[in-house]
C-alpha cells in the first residue's frame, strides 16, 4: 500500500520569504501522480500543484514549485514570496495512474505566515 | 454555483437521529467521492462513485449509506451514528477517462460538512 509522510506538523515563514514543505512517499509503482493541496481555515481544499511521475521537469505554478526526486521518493513544495493568504494546512497526496482513483493523503503541515 | 458545493455546512445530531449530507458538482465530472477528515489523521476515502455506480467502499460502517442518483449529485445518509463519527466530511469530484478506465484528472473538493454527533 502507498503511504505519504509529511514530517513537519507545523511550519512558519516570514511574509515575503521562502519556505519549503517536505513530503515523502512510498510506492512500488513507476507511474503515478503527486499533488499538493491547500486547505485554508475556511476549509475548502484547493489544488496547488500537480506532478506526473513520468515527467522529469518539476511542476511550477506562479509562486509555488516542487522539487520532485523520484528515486528518493521525495516531493517537496516551495512557496516563494510568502503571502498572508498562504497560511493554511498543506496536504501532500499520491494517486496511482492506470484506472485507480484512490488518493492517499499525508497528515498535513500547518503553515503560519508571520507579517 | 460553481465547483463542488456541500450542504449543510454544519450539522449537529444525536446518536438516534437520521440526517443526510448533500454534495453537488457543477464541473461536468463523472466520478464523485466521500472523504472523512478527522483531526490529526490523514483524509480517509469512504466511497467512490463512477457514472453513478459505487466502485469502492473503503470498509465503511453501514451506519453511513451513500446514494448517487446522477453524476452531479451525491448524498451521504447518516443513522445511529457514534460520537467518534464527528468529523469534517468532504465531497470531491473528478473526471474519469473512459479508455482503459484510467483517471488522470485531479479531484476537486467541496467545502465540507462539519458533523458533530452528541
Amino acid at each position: 500500500a502507498q503511504t505519504v509522510t509529511q514530517s513537519q506538523p507545523e511550519m512558519s515563514v516570514q511574509e515575503a520569504e521562502t519556505v519549503t514543505l517536505s513530503c515523502t512517499y512510498d510506492t512500488s509503482e513507476s507511474d503515478y501522480y503527486l499533488f499538493w493541496y491547500k486547505q485554508p481555515p475556511s476549509r475548502q481544499m484547493i489544488l496547488v500543484i500537480r506532478q506526473e511521475a513520468y515527467k522529469q521537469q518539476n511542476a511550477t505554478e506562479n509562486r509555488f514549485s516542487v522539487n520532485f526526486q523520484k528515486a528518493a521518493k521525495s516531493f517537496s513544495l516551495k512557496i516563494s514570496d510568502s503571502q498572508l493568504g498562504d497560511a493554511a494546512m498543506y496536504f501532500c497526496a499520491y494517486m496511482n495512474s492506470g484506472g485507480y482513483q484512490k488518493v492517499t493523503f499525508g497528515i498535513g503541515t500547518k503553515l503560519q505566515v508571520i507579517p | 454555483e460553481t465547483g463542488v458545493t456541500q450542504t449543510p455546512r454544519h450539522l449537529v445530531m444525536g446518536m438516534t437521529n437520521k440526517k443526510s449530507l448533500k454534495c453537488e458538482q457543477h464541473l461536468g465530472h463523472n466520478a464523485m467521492y466521500w472523504y472523512k477528515q478527522s483531526a490529526k489523521k490523514p483524509l480517509e476515502l469512504m466511497f467512490v462513485y463512477n457514472f453513478k455506480e459505487q466502485t469502492e467502499n473503503n470498509s465503511v460502517p453501514s451506519r453511513f449509506s451513500p446514494e448517487c442518483p446522477n453524476s452531479s449529485h451525491l448524498f451521504l445518509h447518516l443513522h445511529t451514528l457514534q460520537p467518534e463519527d464527528s468529523a469534517l466530511y468532504l465531497c470531491a469530484s473528478s473526471q474519469v477517462i473512459l479508455a482503459g478506465g484510467s483517471s488522470t484528472d485531479t479531484q476537486y473538493f467541496g467545502p465540507g460538512t462539519r458533523l458533530t454527533v452528541l
